[in-house]
């Protein structure tokens, strides 16, 4: 069983509908919580960070932390072409610092 | 503007090929990872360094990878004999503080092994 597990898709919406993507975790030791947005032929950029539990928000976007669960997810709302990429949830421990990413889930946004 | 350089962006070998991949991380940034990504396995870590010593390439096929860093401009991966299940693309990546998710990524070297 991968330590990171994420709904590979494909994910198709409609413009304006809210988004959600999420992943699931097994190691306990995680802290660091990332989603990393990546274009066609491209590489990764990093959207958001959060540490530990709770919210973060960042325009269109929140992130969510649920430590109990093992569980977080990204929330993107009144979505737009322009969203349609490929999202991939990242963690990572305090120790080691190197960062273990889900599968990626790809995104389209439809006009 | 600074980026993360990584070549060739693209590569298409034969069976039992050397190939090495070059990377130029961000000035000043002391972590670099290599990671490979497939649609069946998404993004694998094969090896990461902080100030160029390797910390973990246990990601990696021991027998026919490896990894370096010999000065603080350059990180090497190298595969020795390529096989076709090596077709992927690598991402190198470098950060200062990768937990914070301040890691900049290259824009990959697709690879190809006929």
């Amino acid at each position: 069983q991968k330590e990171v597990e994420q709904d590979p898709g494909p994910l198709s919406v409609p413009e304006g509908a809210i988004v959600s993507l999420n992943c699931t975790y097994s190691n306990s030791a995680f802290q660091y919580f990332m989603w990393y947005r990546q274009y066609s032929r491209k590489g990764p950029e990093l959207l958001m960070y959060t540490y530990s539990s709770g919210n973060k928000e960042d325009g269109r976007f929140t992130a969510q932390v649920d430590k109990s669960s093992k569980y977080i997810s990204l929330f993107i709302r009144d979505s737009q072409p322009s969203d349609s990429a490929t999202y991939l949830c990242a963690m990572s421990d305090s120790g080691a610092q190197k960062l273990v990413f889900g599968q990626g889930t790809r995104l389209t946004i439809n006009p | 503007d600074a980026r993360v350089t990584q070549t060739p962006r693209h590569k298409v070998t034969e069976m039992g090929q050397e190939v090495t991949m070059r990377c130029q991380p961000i000035l000043g940034h002391n972590t670099v990872f290599w990671y490979r990504q497939t649609m069946m396995q998404g993004l694998e870590l094969l090896a990461y360094f902080r100030n160029r010593a390797p910390l973990d390439d246990s990601g990696m096929p021991k027998d026919r990878f490896s990894a370096e860093m010999p000065d603080a401009t350059l990180a090497t991966l190298k595969i020795q004999p390529s096989e076709p299940r090596d077709s992927a693309v690598y991402f190198c990546a470098s950060g200062l503080r990768p937990n914070t998710g301040e890691l900049f990524f290259g824009e990959g070297s697709r690879l190809t092994v006929l």
